[in-house]
């Protein structure tokens, strides 16, 4: 099955810093979706994005629905510690009942 | 609280044997999904169900098997078939994605995990 390009695999990073990472596909997708999982439990949902140039925030968290359809990206400012974990995208393409999942960017935070 | 319980949080499965690990929602959730996770690989799906008494397979349901009797229910058995059992098992729910296909928000379980013995 398809998966999207999630990048970066992981980051190392200092309290405090801000992060950036992003998916890509060569589909188009009419919903992205990040979540975050924490080591051993399930993905819990961050944002949720439907529109072309979208831009939601949740807190220190903001992504956006790249306007190509394409990609998505999601940054998170101002780092603490409980930021740790894995962070996916995930994205539906229209018509399918499926989602498709990135294969995850692991962050680690540095007190 | 609403939410999707999986159980048991661990399990081990002897050379041959089907295991059968349980998912629950009480969200009223018609749409339901399990995923297998390895590290690295991300998630992948091995079968879904839109409705009960249905489901399909998905990218890597050989050596699975579902069922689907209840709205609630959704179990998932590793037959003696996977050779290769040892994961992260997650289960999912949304809700009834023909009212709803442009907003595929899936709830995940805590998850179970599997190691052979």
């Amino acid at each position: 099955g398809q998966q999207l390009n999630q990048s970066p695999q992981s980051m190392f990073i200092q309290e405090g810093e801000d992060v950036s990472m992003n998916c890509t596909s060569s589909s188009i997708f009419n919903t992205w979706l990040w979540y975050k999982q924490d080591p051993g439990e399930g993905p819990v949902l961050l944002i949720a994005l439907y529109k072309a140039g979208e831009l939601t925030s949740n807190g220190r968290l903001t992504a956006q629905f790249g306007i190509t359809r394409k990609d998505s990206f999601l940054n998170i400012s101002a780092s603490i510690p409980s930021d740790v974990g894995i962070y996916f995208c995930a994205g539906q393409k229209g018509g399918s009942e499926k989602l498709v999942f990135g294969k995850g960017t692991k962050l680690t935070v540095n007190p | 609280d609403g939410g999707i319980t999986q159980s048991p949080k661990y399990l081990f499965r002897k050379e041959g044997q089907n295991v059968t690990l349980s998912c629950e929602q009480n969200l009223n959730h018609d749409a339901m999904y399990w995923y297998r996770q390895d590290p690295g690989q991300g998630l992948r799906l091995i079968y879904y169900s839109q409705i009960v008494n249905d489901f399909q397979k998905g990218d890597i349901a050989e050596g699975y098997s579902v069922s689907r009797e209840k709205k609630e229910s959704f179990p998932l058995t590793v037959t003696s078939a996977q050779k290769n059992p040892t994961a992260f098992y997650l289960c999912a729910s949304s809700i009834d994605l023909r009212r709803e296909l442009a907003k595929n928000i899936q709830y995940f379980g805590a998850g179970t995990r599997l190691s052979v013995l």
